[in-house]
């Protein structure tokens, strides 16, 4: 079965430092994978999404990029963070072909202070 | 564009049937998804509509009419554990667009 992993769970960071947020995905093979960003009582927000290594699209303007390394992990980073980086980030991930529904990970909570 | 739009919150008796509107623009569109969210967890699939009608698991239903950019969740025989938040999303390609969610909060 597919298993998605985040880390780290939790983070608090001050403005201006560096974020690196990683997503891995096991049991499937070439899956597309998405960043999301969830403020506090808000929707899911699109930040960036890949159909295979190397390959990233942004769908949103920021501070952010996103790399993919290898087939199954996914990478958001920054260089320096600010204070309305905060908030829930999941990553997903969906079979190409079918409906594509999407799968989440646990997410990770990011306070910037 | 896909803008989703769903109340934002709805309470309902343990027992009862609550129904969750969507509505959104149809640029582009093609399929429907709801998924439940309970706080501070990750989203977790429901439903998919592609085509108009109701789509029946258990005690959820979803429901889908392309023409009128309209679709709804039905939640029936409501548990104390389906107090969480409901987001509908449209699919354009592989991506979606999520709304706001609505949150339910279920009463004894």
């Amino acid at each position: 079965s597919q298993t998605i992993h985040q880390w780290p769970a939790t983070l608090v960071q001050p403005v201006g430092s560096p974020l690196s947020l990683e997503c891995t995905v096991e049991g499937t093979s070439n899956p597309n994978l998405y960043w999301y960003r969830q403020a506090a009582g808000r929707g899911l927000q699109l930040l960036f999404y890949s159909v295979g290594i190397g390959q990233i699209s942004s769908e949103v303007p920021q501070n952010l990029s996103a790399s993919r390394p290898q087939d199954r992990q996914f990478i958001l980073s920054s260089k320096k963070l600010l204070l309305s980086d905060s908030g829930f980030y999941l990553c997903a991930w969906s079979q190409l072909g079918g409906y594509n529904e999407q799968f989440f990970g646990p997410g990770t909570r990011l306070t910037v202070l | 564009g896909q803008n989703i739009d769903q109340p934002t919150e709805m309470t309902a008796t343990e027992g009862a049937i609550v129904q969750i509107n969507c509505t959104y623009q149809t640029s582009g569109f093609n399929g429907l998804f709801w998924y439940q969210q309970h706080a501070g967890e990750a989203p977790t699939f429901l439903s998919y509509n592609v085509l108009d009608g109701l789509e029946e698991k258990g005690r959820f239903s979803s429901f889908l009419s392309r023409s009128k950019g309209y679709s709804y969740l039905l939640l029936k025989e409501l548990q104390m554990k389906d107090s969480a938040s409901y987001l509908c999303a449209g699919r354009r390609d592989y991506k979606l667009s999520f709304g706001a969610g609505t949150t339910v909060t279920v009463r004894a």
